[in-house]
């Protein structure tokens, strides 16, 4: 069954600070990667994608690792923001389907505390 | 920001109503799709769309009905609202270029419906 699980459910830092976020997943055939930042009341939007051969990318102060022999992959926030506060959601897409079908993690509850 | 759009925003209404979710949007996608979303819980997708006149059941089963009569717009609608369908509903859309798999499906802000 393809699945996408994410860890922690939440997660509460200090301005400034740096934090990482998991993402284990069993979707096959894999195609990509992508990590999305979710404000409240806000509709997802993408920070990265990876792909197979990837196994890193970086979007600013967001820089996502991509290991696909275990696959596993992690988000992590450098000198965070009050403006991170937010749920980071891991998809992963199968490259078997035409549709490109989306699996989704339930995300990271992030908050930034000044 | 992508340029897609929905609304309303926030929906408050009785048991028994019929209801329409409007969702636009302005990048020429061919691709559609409508996701529901309970609080703390994952994304499922109920409808998908890959161009004019073309609608798909998702995976997650649901008693909306949606259209696709023009590019641009691609409406949900509930015949008679229940409590049980209180949800956020999330509408995406992607272009159609090569595989499938890497194109970015961009979302709008959601319509959060309450039932009562």
């Amino acid at each position: 069954k393809n699945q996408v699980e994410q860890s922690p459910q939440s997660l509460i830092i200090l301005e400034g600070k740096n934090c990482t976020l998991q993402c284990n997943y069993t979707v096959s055939p894999f195609s990509n990667l992508r990590w999305y930042k979710q404000d409240t009341g806000r509709g997802p939007v993408s920070l990265t994608i990876m792909t197979f051969s990837e196994n890193t990318k970086s979007n600013g102060r967001y820089t996502a690792t991509l290991d696909a022999d275990t696959k596993q992959s992690s988000l992590h926030i450098t000198a965070s923001q009050l403006s991170d506060s937010a749920s980071y959601i891991c998809v992963v897409t199968d490259r078997g389907s035409t549709l490109g079908r989306l699996y989704f993690g339930r995300g990271t509850q992030l908050t930034v505390w000044p | 920001e992508a340029d897609i759009y929905q609304t309303p925003r926030y929906l408050v209404i009785g048991t028994g109503k019929k209801i329409t979710l409007e969702c636009s949007q302005t990048m020429g996608h061919d691709k559609m799709y409508w996701y529901q979303q309970d609080p703390g819980m994952e994304l499922h997708l109920i409808h998908y769309s890959y161009g004019v006149n073309s609608t798909e059941k998702g995976d997650l089963s649901s008693e909306s009905t949606v259209s696709r009569i023009r590019t641009e717009h691609f409406p949900l609608t509930l015949e008679s609202a229940r409590p049980s369908h209180t949800s956020q509903y999330l509408c995406a859309s992607s272009e159609v270029r090569g595989q499938a798999s890497y194109n970015e499906q961009f979302f709008g802000p959601g319509t959060r419906l309450t039932v009562l």
